[in-house]
């Protein structure tokens, strides 16, 4: 089992610029959440998908966006990149429908952005 | 709604020594909380969970946590640190209905002096 997995490791954009970032959830998990972990704080809830829609959203603009595709793994888009931006964006998987899964999110290694 | 508060944003500690790292928690629904080790560079690794079983959680390298509600604590402790110990560890509160949902604290950077 190869856990969850994102790509890539790291990327360097420029102010104005759009970024993809990816994830493949762990095996047996349906479930995909997004967290921005800014230099010195904590992770931050971005948005979770689960079956292939936004179930929860946290408090960030529309700039933010995402889609899961049918075999659960998930892109993360953010148009518009401000220099804010820039931080650590962690994937975790989790299981919604049950399973030892259940209770616990299991995250990636992340991804690092940088804008300049 | 959910908030964690970690306080002490550094603590150090001789190698050996009790390690305390605290956590308080609010939630307006029975919690799910974790605690998670972070090395520079790393995603986040699972240290323990409480998940409304037993109140005192053992979890991976020696560590454990005690859930008090009367508190509304999750406080992580180790009896004698290592070296490896040295980290940043992050406190969460997860409503029990959506484990992937959570709310973290602001972290502890733990140093182990020799």
């Amino acid at each position: 089992d190869a856990g969850v997995t994102q790509s890539p490791t790291h990327l360097i954009k420029t102010r104005g610029q759009q970024v993809t970032l990816r994830c493949s959830p762990k095996s047996g998990h349906d479930t995909v959440s997004w967290y921005q972990q800014a230099l010195g704080q904590g992770p931050q809830f971005i948005f979770q998908y689960y079956e292939e829609e936004e179930r929860q959203r946290g408090n960030f603009p529309d700039r933010f966006s995402g889609h899961q595709f049918p075999n659960y793994s998930s892109e993360l888009n953010v148009n518009a990149l401000l220099l804010g931006d820039s931080a650590l964006y962690l994937c975790a998987s989790s299981s919604l429908i049950g399973g030892e899964a259940y209770n616990e999110q299991f995250f990636g290694p992340g991804t690092r952005l940088t804008v300049l | 709604a959910q908030s964690v508060t970690q306080l002490g944003s550094h603590v150090s500690v001789s190698e050996g020594a009790l390690v305390l790292l605290r956590c308080n928690y609010s939630s307006s629904v029975p919690p799910y909380l974790f605690w998670y080790v972070q090395y520079p560079n790393q995603g986040l690794q699972l240290l323990l969970k409480y998940t409304s079983a037993a109140t005192l959680v053992k979890g991976i390298n020696g560590f454990e946590a005690e859930f008090k509600k009367s508190e509304t604590s999750f406080h992580l402790t180790k009896p004698s640190a290592h070296m490896s110990d040295a980290a940043e560890y992050f406190c969460a509160v997860t409503p029990n209905t959506n484990a992937g949902k959570s709310t973290f604290g602001d972290g502890t950077t733990l140093t182990v002096k020799p």
